[in-house]
């Protein structure tokens, strides 16, 4: 069966310091990836998918950049957080088509 | 993109009290679903369902995607129902998802 690991579950980073969050999805092959992130407001916002290896698309302009150095490996990183980089990160994997998303457990970061 | 919307947004309830969640659609979508996120913030996926009716326990989902809605029932609602509801979808050749804000919903023993 597929599962999918995200983590570290909870992180505190100072500003201006790096973030690396690494997501990885387990019994599939070729998994459309997403990271998603929710601010305080309940809203989900997409902030980058990938369809393959090194293929990335940014839906927002920010201070946040992913990578997909492996099939089944996705890693959201920035160089230097910002306060309102804080919020809770959801990785997510569906395969190819109209199929159902599922996530992992999330990443809940606060910057200060 | 499409829009979703959700309503509505906050609802509380008594334990075995039932419920009707409902999302509307901008646009015709062809991958509707549904979640559930837990107040540990785990994001649950409880139905995909484009058109139709599904059941899963106390939980139903009705889309009706020619007039762009879907709907989830809860019946006998317990106190482990609490948290938050999402409906998302995404139209035909795109692969982002987009949720409502959501449906919190209160289930109070």
């Amino acid at each position: 069966s597929q599962t999918i690991h995200q983590w570290p579950a909870t992180l505190v980073q100072p500003v201006g310091s790096p973030l690396s969050l690494e997501c990885t999805v387990e019994g599939t092959s070729n998994p459309n990836l997403y990271w998603y992130r929710q601010a305080a407001g309940r809203g989900l916002q997409l902030l980058f998918y990938s369809v393959g290896i090194g293929q990335i698309s940014s839906e927002v302009p920010q201070n946040l950049s992913a990578s997909r150095p492996q099939d089944r490996q996705f890693i959201l990183s920035s160089k230097k957080l910002l306060l309102s980089d804080s919020g809770f990160y959801l990785c997510a994997w569906s395969a190819y088509g109209p199929y159902g998303y599922t996530f992992g457990s999330g990443t809940r970061l606060t910057v200060v | 993109g499409i829009q979703v919307e959700q309503s509505p947004p906050d609802l509380i309830l008594q334990e075995g009290a039932n419920s009707t969640l409902r999302c509307n659609f901008s646009d015709s979508v062809n991958n509707l679903q549904w979640f559930h996120q837990n107040p540990w913030g785990q994001l649950i996926n409880l139905f995909y369902i484009p058109s139709g009716t599904k059941q899963n326990g106390r939980l139903s989902a009705t889309t009706v995607a020619t007039e762009r809605y879907s709907l989830l029932y809860i019946s006998s609602s317990q106190t482990t129902d609490s948290g938050v509801y999402f409906c998302a979808g995404l139209k035909g050749g795109s692969e982002k998802l987009v949720f409502g804000k959501g449906t919190k919903l209160t289930v109070n023993p």
